[in-house]
């Protein structure tokens, strides 16, 4: 249980488009997932918190025009990179929280990524 | 905003020795503190996680401990073997209270040698 899915998993855009990522989770309800990107070899970035029904919350520094979130149903969260430069091209991965587990509020599962390269 | 600090960057032992990797944080009000195993390419997977009302947690080959006073955390591997080779995280938050998200360590990379 308690898997999580990302599509697509890679990606290549020309500069100036926009790139439309999923991330589900399969057998369990998520009222809360989370973006997070990942550069080569370097650790992971929290980039926004998606809130079921409401708006994104976004870290400091990461521009919520740019990366567009809708997190419209318990199971589905979308983050769609606008205007792509060459700079956004990186591995983005999203998470969820399994609320409906007792005792398992806080861990998160990870989905297996998304690799976007912008030409 | 939470800052995690982790060492070393790259941590070399022979097969069946020990490994040990520290973390520490800023945040006082941070209260879970994950350890995440992330092959090349993959994923992060959880192996082991702990909250901040408990010391130690262990689970079979693996533990971590935590000192909520000077605010650092560590995770040891025993016994370690070929497949335990990856990048490993650490990472703080504060479910509930305002920063649900993971603030990740720089990451450790773990090569056993044969």
């Amino acid at each position: 249980g308690a898997v999580v899915s990302q599509h697509p998993s890679r990606v290549i855009c020309k500069s100036g488009t926009s790139v439309k990522i999923e991330c589900r989770s399969l057998d369990f309800q998520a009222t809360t997932m989370f973006w997070y990107r990942q550069f080569p070899k370097k650790s992971l970035m929290l980039m926004a918190t998606s809130n079921e029904g409401s708006k994104a919350t976004y870290e400091q520094g990461v521009e919520k025009d740019k990366f567009l979130i809708n997190h419209a149903s318990l199971t589905l969260s979308t983050l769609t990179v606008t205007s792509a430069h060459p700079e956004d091209s990186s591995f983005y991965i999203c998470s969820a929280r399994d609320y409906g587990r007792q005792g398992l509020l806080y861990e998160q599962y990870f989905g297996p990524g998304t690799r976007l390269t912008v030409t | 905003g939470e800052n995690v600090e982790q060492h070393p960057s790259t941590l070399s032992v022979q097969e069946g020795d020990s490994a040990v990797i520290k973390c520490t944080y800023s945040d006082s009000a941070s209260n879970y503190f994950p350890w995440y195993k992330q092959e090349l390419g993959k994923r992060p997977q959880l192996i082991i996680d702990i909250r901040s009302n408990v010391g130690e947690k262990k689970d079979q080959r693996i533990a971590v401990t935590l000192n909520k006073t000077a605010k650092h955390f560590s995770l040891h591997i025993t016994e370690t073997q070929p497949e335990d080779s990856a990048v490993y995280f650490c990472a703080a938050s504060r479910p509930g209270g305002g920063a649900d998200g993971l603030t990740f360590g720089k990451g450790t990379h773990l090569i056993i040698q044969p």
